[in-house]
């Protein structure tokens, strides 16, 4: 079974440009998940979709972050104009809807906002 | 809300020493409780979770964790550590019967010298 998968797994950009992760979930999973961690901190959830409709995106900078996930698989998460403090690791995740107590995480995306 | 607390921040061990790592959480009503663990370069991956029954719950790669409701504790153990273990560990919970969106505590790096 294929993992989540994330691309692309690195990038750096300077502050006031945007930029966009790419996450492909595990086949058959109906919930994916978007999820913050800064360094030295645990992941912090964005936003949850199920299928191609928002969840919860109660923790997500509207003003900046954007997200979508129009066919209901893979997905997309922007943000623009980035700040400094957008540095971390971007993680995609994934539940099956049998088993939604448990996720899959992808490798994450290490953004550097220099 | 509920919250998670990981006191260990750092640890670090000689190959076959024990390890016990803390995790207590705060919130009022049931909860499921998960230790995902993170190895170098790799993705975050579940290690064991507990939702009902027995309290001590054994996990993958000869991994435990004891859920003390009392104490509101949840801590991971080992009884010998090897180098392979060097990872990053994260305790996290949810709220049963309630979103499956895990609240995670920030993580102890725990390194193990050969």
């Amino acid at each position: 079974e294929a993992g989540v998968a994330q691309s692309p797994r690195y990038k750096i950009i300077e502050k006031r440009q945007s930029v966009a992760f790419w996450c492909n979930p595990i086949s058959g999973h109906a919930t994916l998940y978007w999820y913050q961690q800064i360094l030295g901190q645990g992941p912090k959830l964005l936003i949850q979709f199920q299928n191609n409709g928002v969840v919860d995106d109660s923790q997500l900078p509207k003003d900046r972050f954007s997200a979508e996930r129009l066919k209901g698989v893979d997905s997309t998460l922007k943000i623009q104009p980035a700040k400094l403090e957008d540095s971390a690791v971007y993680l995609c995740a994934s539940s099956h809807p049998l088993f939604s107590d448990t996720q899959y995480f992808g490798p994450g995306t290490r953004l550097t906002v220099l | 809300a509920q919250s998670v607390s990981q006191h260990n921040h750092h640890v670090i061990l000689s190959e076959a020493a024990s390890l016990e790592l803390g995790c207590n959480y705060s919130y009022g009503g049931t909860v499921n409780l998960f230790w995902y663990v993170q190895y170098p370069g790799q993705h975050l991956q579940l290690l064991l979770k507990y939702f009902s029954g027995d309290p001590l719950v054994k996990g993958i790669k000869g991994f435990e964790a004891e859920f003390i409701k009392s104490k509101f504790s949840f801590n991971l153990r080992k009884p010998s550590v090897q180098w392979s273990d060097t990872a990053e560990y994260f305790c996290a919970v949810t709220a049963s019967g309630g979103s499956y969106i895990p609240t995670f505590g920030r993580g102890t790096s725990l390194i193990v010298h050969p």
